[in-house]
């Protein structure tokens, strides 16, 4: 059985940096994209970028500046950091497993974030 | 980046109604399209691809159709854990997009 278990601060200032880790559990690391998405009562489900198992990363244009994602196979783990933080980027962040095609099959269980002075 | 566009956001219906949300994209994904059930404080669950195929151990009182730009999900029988928000996604050209998600609550 697949799992997806993420961590990192929810508390954040602007002008700060968003560090999120999900590790994985179950299934193989290396037939999938590792995926951040992130989800506002706004503006629903945003899908932040991915990563495959060797490192090759694919991010939405609209964040492309200011976001990175890493994988650490060794651990079956992957990261998000997103810095620069503004009000804007408070939102529930995902992990999940991504399918070629892109289908998110296994989610994490989120993490809420809120970027405030 | 594709705009998807559902309809409605809200929907009211009662246990055992039939009910359909339609997502609607903003140029031609052929079938690229996934449809999402997320229940309060979970994560989205993967419910339909391909626009019609159903994912694994999903009831099949779930369907979806639609091709191009104009998608429809319908739920028959509405049961009590289906009161939930639906979104739907396109996998057919990157950067991949969601609809905004349609809450069906109860009448």
């Amino acid at each position: 059985q697949v799992q997806l278990q993420q961590w990192g601060a929810g508390l954040l200032k602007p002008s700060e940096t968003l560090s999120l880790t999900c590790a994985v559990s179950g299934g193989s690391f290396s037939d999938y994209y590792w995926t951040w998405i992130r989800q506002t009562p706004n503006k629903g489900l945003q899908w932040i970028g991915e990563s495959t198992h060797s490192g090759s990363t694919y991010y939405n244009p609209s964040l492309r500046s200011r976001v990175s994602i890493s994988v650490d196979t060794s651990k079956s783990q992957f990261s998000l950091k997103l810095n620069a933080l503004t009000a804007a980027d408070t939102a529930v962040y995902y992990c999940c497993r991504a399918t070629r095609p892109r289908l998110f099959d296994y989610w994490g269980q989120g993490t809420p974030v809120s970027v405030s002075s | 980046d594709i705009q998807m566009t559902q309809s409605p956001s809200t929907l009211s219906a009662s246990v055992g109604d039939r009910v359909s949300i339609t997502c609607r994209a903003s140029q031609s994904i052929n079938n690229w399209l996934a449809w999402y059930q997320q229940r309060p404080g979970k994560a989205p669950n993967l419910l339909i691809y391909k626009a019609s195929s159903l994912e694994d151990g999903v009831s099949s009182r779930f369907s979806g159709s639609g091709s191009g730009t104009e998608f429809t999900l319908t739920i028959s029988g509405l049961q009590p854990d289906d009161f939930a928000t639906y979104h739907c996604q396109q996998y057919s050209t990157f950067p991949w997009t969601f609809g905004q998600g349609t809450k069906v609550e109860i009448k």
